[in-house]
């Protein structure tokens, strides 16, 4: 398996351009989860999804935008990108089963808003 | 509010030292704790995870410990090597498989030094 894989790595915007960060699982995971990561700061709960058609709104959801059409893919969107929305983004997902959770992030997409 | 604070904020020691990392939660209902690794550049990777029953669980030179009485865990790292250079990151969920009651700490920025 491939796991959780991200793209792009790196991306550098201008305020009011839009992106989506793509988001990847080949595990059957049915959770995903889209969080950003500032520096010296924990990792935010931006969005989530528990399935296919289901997505909800996480601890920091204002100015983004996901979808959840397929089990494998996840995508972030921005539409109006600001420089408060510089920061690491991680898309992980989960395995839950048997009393059993295991969480999986991807490698992060670097975003600088400038 | 649901509070996951770690410390030291940073800590440099020698190759071959033992190290202890700290976390204090005031998350509740407590479901379980886990212990991330992260690697400058890269997606959290889980440790360990423990639920309320657990007292102590270990992989490899990693060892973490819960006292569900005191709120507290620890992290201790055996015979340190210089590729446990990371961010250490305590995670405290309030329920089992809900992603939104994720509580994540800032994290301990580990050095090793040769």
């Amino acid at each position: 398996n491939a796991g959780v894989t991200q793209t792009p790595k790196f991306r550098i915007l201008k305020i009011g351009q839009s992106m989506t960060l793509q988001c990847t699982q080949d595990m059957n995971h049915n959770y995903m989860y889209w969080y950003r990561q500032d520096p010296g700061m924990g990792l935010k709960l931006i969005y989530y999804s528990v399935g296919a058609g289901i997505t909800d709104k996480g601890e920091v959801p204002n100015g983004y935008n996901v979808s959840r059409s397929t089990t494998e893919d996840f995508p972030l969107r921005l539409e109006l990108a600001a420089p408060s929305q510089t920061s690491v983004y991680f898309c992980a997902s989960i395995h839950a089963a048997g009393g059993q959770i295991k969480q999986f992030f991807g490698p992060g997409t670097r975003l600088t808003v400038l | 509010k649901n509070q996951v604070e770690q410390s030291p904020q940073s800590l440099i020691i020698l190759e071959g030292k033992n190290c202890t990392l700290q976390c204090n939660y005031t998350v509740s209902p407590f479901s379980n704790l886990r212990w991330y690794k992260q690697d400058t550049g890269r997606g959290p990777v889980s440790l360990t995870i423990m639920t309320f029953s657990e007292n102590t669980k270990s992989n490899g030179r990693y060892t973490a410990t819960l006292d569900a009485d005191t709120k507290q865990s620890s992290l201790h790292i055996t015979a340190s090597q210089l590729s446990d250079s990371a961010s250490y990151i305590c995670v405290v969920s309030a329920q089992p498989g809900s992603a939104r009651q994720l509580t994540f700490g800032s994290g301990t920025q580990l050095t090793v030094l040769p």
